[in-house]
């Protein structure tokens, strides 16, 4: 159950488009369309901004997205803005049935 | 709407006890899968356990299982997650979190977090 891996910190200015990466195993993320990414503003609950890979849940703005190639999801922040300031985590479903998330992503806008 | 709530959280010795408890409204607990989900101050989140919404089935992260037990009482509507023999790196904000979908056939993740409440485990 090792934690799926971010990268620590990702940047960019108003305007421009980031991606976070996730990268997991085969018994996690390569091998389940099961994976969620998480967004949380200091001192707040993570809030949930992309379910099932892809999928935007009601009410989350369509500048997110994600997608997956084998191992690996992303997730995709486009016309950042200064709100999207945060620490993003993903998560996938294991094949031991449990949940693991990855090790958290700081989003700074410059 | 839906709202969870955490409470139960304080400061403890190692190897003591807690109990804590989630109050769900707005949805009935036993009509969804429900997590624990910690963060270590500073830290990064941590998958704990689930229950399935059937209670057939109920799984733990490797660090707590023989430790930790989740539970529910429907006619409550509450969760709750009952820790034992707690030790230092227990000490974490820990969230109750809404399960949405079965992992199998539909969905799987969760999408209405409660705020947390803080276990600190020091002598």
């Amino acid at each position: 159950q090792s934690a799926l891996t971010q990268p620590a910190s990702v940047s960019g200015s108003p305007g421009q488009s980031i991606t976070i990466s996730c990268t997991g195993t085969s018994s996690d993320v390569g091998g389940y369309n099961y994976v969620s990414w998480y967004q949380q503003h200091p001192g707040k609950a993570p809030k949930l901004m992309i379910y099932d890979v892809s999928n935007r849940p009601s009410g989350v703005s369509n500048r997110f997205s994600g997608s997956k190639s084998g191992n690996t999801a992303s997730l995709t922040i486009s016309g950042l803005q200064a709100d999207d300031e945060a620490d993003y985590y993903c998560s996938s479903y294991t094949s031991s049935s449990t949940y693991v998330f990855g090790t958290g992503t700081r989003v700074t806008v410059l | 709407q839906v709202q969870l709530v955490e409470s139960g959280g304080g400061v403890v010795q190692p190897g003591r006890s807690l109990r804590l408890s989630c109050a769900a409204s707005g949805f009935s607990v036993s009509n969804y899968g429900m997590h624990w989900v910690r963060q270590p101050p500073g830290k990064g989140l941590e998958w704990v356990a689930v229950i399935w919404y059937d209670v057939s089935n109920k799984y733990y992260v490797d660090s707590v299982r023989g430790r930790f037990t989740i539970s529910r009482d429907n006619s409550k509507n509450m969760l709750y997650l009952q820790m034992n023999s707690l030790r230092a790196e227990d000490t974490a904000v820990y969230y109750c979190a809404r399960g949405r979908g079965d992992c199998s056939t539909t969905s799987c993740y969760t999408d209405y977090w409660g705020q947390g409440t803080l276990v600190t485990v020091s002598p």
